[in-house]
């Protein structure tokens, strides 16, 4: 089945303990990204990457780090991670990016820090 | 960048109701696509759709891209539909509006 797999679905952490959010898409895609959720804040890009090696910051790449070891994997690294970053994180890929092709959202991963 | 309007922003319906959700947006777009988050918080693809209509079951989706909007109707509504419907445009990347919260009550 194609999609799109977050790992874990559910963190409660602390404040300053790294911890690192897996995503992995088994379509092939090219293009995959991170965003987050809050109340009335929407959907927001945090980092994308456009092929293996190349990533680029979004809207709130602060407080982030991503890497694109292999095509189908694009782990969300928070090194010290904040109340603030509390939140709703979705991984996506599609094929390209500009909309020449349908993106795709994982499950979601619904992080508290404490 | 762009600035992507989605109205109404909560809408009640009883069950078996049609309704009309619309997406206004304010540049050229390359595409764009219909979501629905449903209440645990899923983002499910519903329409990828540039211009036209395309239909799904109950659901179908008009873009008028040269006049920067997108309608989602609803036909025959159930209770399944609640969540919060997105419409996303695509530039260089998806930028996601407000959302329409829908209940729709048996």
């Amino acid at each position: 089945e194609a999609q799109v797999t977050q790992n874990p679905r559910y963190l409660i952490t602390v404040t300053g303990k790294k911890l690192t959010v897996t995503c992995s898409q088994n379509m092939n895609h090219e293009y995959m990204s991170w965003y987050r959720q809050d109340p009335g804040l929407g959907l927001r890009q945090i980092y994308y990457s456009m092929n293996v090696e190349v990533t680029d910051k979004g809207d709130v790449p602060e407080g982030y780090k991503v890497s694109r070891k292999e095509k189908r994997n694009f782990p969300l690294i928070l090194e010290s991670p904040s109340p603030n970053q509390t939140s709703l994180y979705f991984c996506a890929s599609s094929l390209s990016i500009g909309g020449l092709s349908e993106q795709y959202f994982g499950p979601g991963t619904r992080l508290t820090v404490t | 960048g762009i600035q992507v309007e989605q109205s109404p922003p909560d809408l009640i319906l009883q069950e078996g109701a049609n309704s009309t959700l619309r997406c206004n947006f304010s540049d050229s777009v390359n595409n764009l696509q219909w979501f629905h988050q449903n209440p645990w918080g899923q983002l499910i693809n519903l329409f990828y759709i540039p211009s036209g209509t395309k239909q799904n079951g109950r659901l179908s989706a008009t873009t008028v891209a040269t006049e920067r909007y997108s309608l989602l109707y609803i036909s025959s509504s159930q209770t399944t539909d609640s969540g919060v419907y997105f419409c996303a445009p695509w530039t260089v990347m998806l930028t996601f509006g407000g959302g329409t919260r829908l209940m729709v009550k048996p």
